[in-house]
This record gives structure tokens, C-alpha cells and sequence, in this order.
């Protein structure tokens, strides 16, 4: 079992709809928690930074911990063509190396 | 406004060739990472480099070697490149337990 599970995907959905990604783990000592956004060819680029528990919201995006359930959630809200991309949880027990999920590939159709 | 830049960005090597892919940030982070990137295996840390003077081993170091040259570079080699090498490589730097800076990647195909 991988220490960072994340859905393949894709995940296609209408413009302006509200997109949840998720990612669950096995490891309760992380607790930094990060979202990265990853457009075709190019280098992940940090969405969202969280701390341990609860949530962090920042524009159209919402960041969700639940550590006793080891579960993660980013939340889209009136999402765009814009946001198709690839998404990346990571994670990390405070040590300098994150773990990464697969990547969820998410597709917006205007 | 740079941030962490990598060259080359495309590379050709046929089997056994060496290589070295370069990687600089501007940022003033003190610790660097090298990750691969392939198909349906997610983002694989091959070293990295928590301050300057300091390397470790990852999660899949075999057939690299790596060199924290100073506060700024951190170089990736590959002494004799084999097909199962062919991935997308990035760099990438921090400052404590906070998010990563990455490059824009090296695509590297080993025939």
C-alpha cells in the first residue's frame, strides 16, 4: 500500500460547477499537508499550505484536513477552463521530504 | 524574479552516457530537492539537500549521484544512463517545512 493514495482521474466536469479532490494516507505523523497545481509540460506550482487539522481557504479554493479520518480534500468552487490541470496532494511529517500522491488530472468543459 | 531554473530542458542520451542536469534557485532556500516524475508513479524524490554542505539519499537514488556545489546549485549526474532513466526530472527548493519552489523540468529520453 502506497503511503499517499490519490484518484488517477480524470475527472471531468461542467464550468462553473464545484470540483472536490481528494487524497487519503497511512502515515498519522504527517502533518503538513500541500496542494499543487501542474499544467501540461510544465513544473507543479503550490496551490495550498495547510497545518495539521481543519481548513484553509484562499479565493475559489478550499483546503480540508482531517487527520483522524487521514484524509484530504481541495475544494474548487465555480471552477473554469482555466483550472483543467493536473493536482497534487503532498504531505509531510515535518521532516524537509514530502511525500506526493499520483495526481488527479481534472478537466473543466466550457 | 527567476526562481529555481533548470538546463537543459530536453536531452537525447543513448545508453551509458553520462549526463549532468543543472539546477539553480535564487530564492535563498537552504534545502534542494531532485525528483522524477513518470506516468501513473507520481513525483519520486532521488536526493536531496536539507542545507549546503549535506546530501541524502531518497526514495529511488540508484544509478545517481548529486552535488550541493554551494547555497544556490544543486546538480543531478547520471555516470551511465539506462533506459529505465527516461522521466521527467525536476528540481526543486524550500525553506523549512514549507511548500516547494520547482522548476520547470528536464525531459530526458535514455535509448
Amino acid at each position: 500500500q502506497k503511503e499517499v493514495e490519490q484518484d488517477p482521474g480524470p475527472l471531468s466536469v461542467p464550468e462553473g460547477a464545484i470540483v472536490s479532490l481528494n487524497c487519503t494516507y497511512s502515515n498519522s505523523a504527517f502533518q503538513y499537508f500541500m496542494w499543487y497545481r501542474q499544467y501540461s509540460r510544465k513544473g507543479p506550482e503550490l496551490l495550498m499550505y495547510t497545518y495539521s487539522s481543519g481548513n484553509k481557504e484562499d479565493g475559489r479554493f478550499t483546503a480540508q484536513v482531517d487527520k483522524s479520518s487521514k484524509y484530504i480534500s481541495l475544494f474548487i468552487r465555480d471552477s473554469q477552463p482555466s483550472d483543467s490541470a493536473t493536482y497534487l496532494c503532498a504531505m509531510s511529517g515535518g521532516t524537509y521530504k514530502y511525500i506526493f500522491g499520483t495526481g488527479t488530472r481534472l478537466k473543466v468543459l466550457a | 524574479n527567476a526562481g529555481v531554473t533548470q538546463t537543459p530542458k530536453f536531452q537525447v542520451l543513448k545508453t551509458g552516457q553520462s549526463m549532468t542536469l543543472q539546477c539553480a534557485q535564487d530564492m535563498n532556500h537552504n534545502s534542494m530537492y531532485w525528483y522524477r516524475q513518470d506516468p501513473g508513479m507520481g513525483l519520486r524524490l532521488i536526493y536531496y539537500s536539507a542545507s549546503e554542505g549535506t546530501t541524502d539519499k531518497g526514495e529511488v537514488p540508484n544509478g545517481y549521484n548529486v552535488s550541493r556545489l554551494n547555497k544556490r546549485e544543486f546538480s543531478l549526474r547520471l555516470e551511465s544512463a539506462a533506459p529505465s532513466q527516461t522521466s521527467v526530472y525536476f528540481c526543486a527548493s524550500n525553506q523549512g517545512p514549507n511548500g516547494y519552489t520547482f522548476g520547470s523540468g528536464t525531459r530526458l529520453t535514455v535509448v
